[in-house]
């Protein structure tokens, strides 16, 4: 049973446009949510992240927000750039998991020029 | 400053054979995990290393198994390989130090089939 859902496995975007990727999730002891970017032949690499007493954590065009009523986090990227075409993992884990992330399927986001 | 370093980047296996593979952690790190991840798959958790003892394990069979070494460095033991073990296998280190794993550093991956 999966607890971390990302029911879009493909995005297509234009560039300068926003890109917002999905996620939801099941558990409700998750406390800390992560979201990481894969490009082809590389190990995944940390984006960023929201604590559940947060609802919303930018950093830069990258902005997290969570809904933790109805377990739903989303990842908007504004504008979206050709670089940012990868394939997106969403991650949550609690303290009683040792905060070890479990992972989603991953969005694959396609930003066309 | 070196990441996190897996060996070998490929491997082809036979059906029944066993599969070691290697992984040096970023430096400053402590504590290795490893993860598997199928065609079209999230990573999924195997195990965690920390202080040479592993630390914490998920839903996978006794098949794989690891170690860690007095360098932090790591490995992981398939035994009696199937075709569903195939897969792109991660490690991950991060520092014990730190609860809140945007510390994980991964790399790139060994990708194993077996055939």
């Amino acid at each position: 049973d999966q607890q971390v859902k990302q029911n879009s496995p493909s995005l297509s975007v234009q560039e300068g446009r926003i890109s917002i990727l999905n996620c939801d999730y099941t558990n409700s002891m998750f406390d800390y949510f992560l979201w990481y970017k894969k490009y082809p032949a590389e190990g995944p690499t940390f984006l960023i992240s929201i604590s559940s007493i947060k609802d919303k954590n930018e950093d830069g065009r990258f902005t997290v927000f969570l809904n933790k009523s109805a377990k739903h986090l989303s990842l908007h990227i504004v504008p979206s750039q050709p670089g940012d075409s990868a394939v997106y993992f969403c991650a949550a884990s609690d303290r009683g998991g040792s905060y070890i992330p479990t992972f989603g399927r991953g969005t694959s986001l396609i930003v066309h020029p | 400053d070196a990441g996190v370093t897996q060996s070998p980047t490929h491997l082809i296996k036979t059906r029944g054979q066993q599969v070691t593979l290697r992984c040096s952690p970023k430096s400053g790190h402590d504590t290795v995990s490893w993860y598997q991840q199928a065609l079209g798959q999230g990573p999924q958790f195997i195990f965690q290393y920390y202080e040479e003892e592993e630390r914490q394990r998920g839903n996978f069979p006794d098949r794989f198994s690891g170690h860690q070494f007095p360098n932090y460095s790591s490995e992981l033991n398939v035994n009696a390989l199937l075709l569903g073990d195939s897969a792109l296998y991660l490690c991950a280190s991060s520092s014990s130090g730190r609860i809140t794993n945007y510390g994980y550093t991964f790399g790139s991956g060994t990708r194993l089939t077996v055939v």
